[in-house]
């Protein structure tokens, strides 16, 4: 079975500072994507950004990085310049490929509020 | 193009009253699932369609739940009768699955926010 643990319910930053957002993960599955999404108060889920298990260099969109670290199956997020928009619920998540125990479905974690400050 | 719509938005019913939500996907996604989100927490898989085909739907609570894709597009899931502790969002997504199963990102919808009073 797979399992996302995000440790910070929530996180404050001052707008255009950079934040990380941490989490960890664990699988028995050979092959793995990792994914954050963001979640606003109007409840929408929308993706920000996706790592492969088998990709060698971070995944990088915009604003947002992801800091892979397979050894210690670590996969935090990273938001440089924060805006006032970036205010929500951000999720980390993570599903399994063909053969694996959790193919198809995505784990998320429990979340973590980030609240932007002016 | 346009993204996963879901309608209704809001619901608030009685409990034992029925309801049913309706996602229609990203066009082109051949596969569309269905996800609780109780409050706090993040969404969990009641089931997943590839096309026509519910290929995992060990954690829809059978007893009361219901859900079907008619022509493998658009899906409607039904609760039957509604309990005090159906009360969450329910989140329809979609993905364009091309077989390696961990790369193929989900694109979810707005939401259907049930309350069961």
């Amino acid at each position: 079975a797979q399992k996302i643990t995000q440790t910070q319910p929530g996180m404050f930053v001052q707008e255009k500072e950079a934040v990380t957002l941490d989490c960890t993960y664990d699988t028995s599955d050979p092959s793995y994507g990792l994914f954050w999404y963001k979640q606003p108060s109007s409840g929408e889920m929308i993706f920000l950004i996706y790592q492969g298990s088998y990709d060698q260099q971070n995944a990088t969109e915009g604003r947002y990085s992801l800091n892979f670290q397979k050894a210690r199956k670590s996969a935090n997020l990273v938001i440089s310049a924060s805006q006032l928009g970036d205010s929500a619920m951000y999720f980390c998540a993570m599903r399994g490929g063909a053969g694996g125990t959790s193919y198809g479905k995505l784990t998320f974690g429990q979340g973590t509020i980030l609240t932007v400050h002016p | 193009e346009a993204g996963v719509v879901q309608s209704p938005r809001y619901k608030i019913i009685e409990k034992k009253q029925p309801v049913a939500f309706w996602c229609n996907p990203i066009s082109g996604h051949n596969t569309l699932y269905w996800y609780r989100q109780n409050l706090g927490q993040g969404p969990e898989l009641l089931i997943r369609y590839e096309n026509e085909e519910a290929v995992d739907d060990s954690q829809l609570p059978k007893d009361r739940f219901s859900a079907e894709r008619l022509k493998g597009v658009d899906s409607t899931l039904k609760i039957q009768p509604a309990e005090l502790g159906d009360s969450a969002v329910y989140l329809c997504a979609s993905s364009l699955e091309t077989g390696t199963g961990w790369t193929e990102t989900q694109y979810f919808g707005p939401g259907t926010r049930l309350l069961v009073l």
